[in-house]
């Protein structure tokens, strides 16, 4: 199975700034990456697939690059909902999550 | 709108069986490849299984291949997941997603609010 590693694995942030999560594939991925966000209780929402494409209704502050073995997912201006764990997954073969980047808002 | 409802969880002790089931309305089911993705209380996402719009591509993680079998009815527009021979790994919130749209990407695009297996004797 191809492994998942996100970085950092939480993070503390206050509103307005910027935010970049990195998530590193065990071989490469081509851009077959997709970011999630979840809330406490709450089933994960899709935000990026393809790794860059933005899923319909998401605001545009959230936007992810990279191909290969390394993406990231930034959010431009990070606002009090942001507050939530992400999850990047792979879907170039069997699907595997990383293990969760948990943000914090100040 | 796309809703995706699991039922069936529930407290079994180890060894035991369970069949969860998720009702599926505001698309064409038939049309769409379905999964199953568990979460362990506090941890992170883990996928389970997959079965296709036709039912002719099934597939499993390893950790539960053997003991778990995916099926759908899409006349009744729902998914299943019959487990057997639970373990107390397999305690988890399970949630059936639908895959992605017309993009031609793969990924998890609608979820349910999941349903909680608890494996305990």
């Amino acid at each position: 199975d191809i492994q998942m590693t996100q970085s950092p694995s939480s993070l503390s942030a206050s509103v307005g700034d910027r935010v970049t999560i990195t998530c590193r594939a065990s071989q490469r991925i081509s851009s077959h990456l997709n970011w999630y966000q979840q809330k406490p209780g709450k089933a994960p929402k899709i935000l990026i697939y393809g790794a860059s494409s933005l899923q319909s209704g998401v605001p545009s502050t959230f936007s992810g690059s990279g191909s290969g073995t390394e993406f990231t997912l930034s959010i431009s201006s990070l606002q009090p909902e942001d507050s939530a764990t992400y999850y990047c997954q792979q879907s170039y073969s069997t699907p595997t999550f990383g293990q969760g980047t948990r943000l914090e808002i100040k | 709108e796309v809703q995706l409802v699991e039922s069936g969880g529930g407290l079994v002790q180890p060894g035991g069986s369970l069949r969860l089931s998720c009702a599926a309305s505001g698309f064409i089911f038939s049309t769409y490849g379905m999964n199953w993705v568990r979460q362990a209380p506090g941890k992170g996402l883990e996928w389970v299984s997959y079965i296709s719009s036709s039912n002719n591509i099934i597939d499993y993680a390893d950790s539960v291949k053997g003991r778990f079998t995916i099926s759908r009815d899409n006349a009744k527009n729902s998914l299943y997941l019959q487990m057997n021979s639970l373990r107390d790994e397999d305690t988890a919130v399970y949630y059936c997603a639908r895959e992605g749209g017309s993009s031609g990407w793969n990924y998890f695009e609608y979820w349910g609010q999941g349903t909680l297996v608890t494996v305990s004797s």
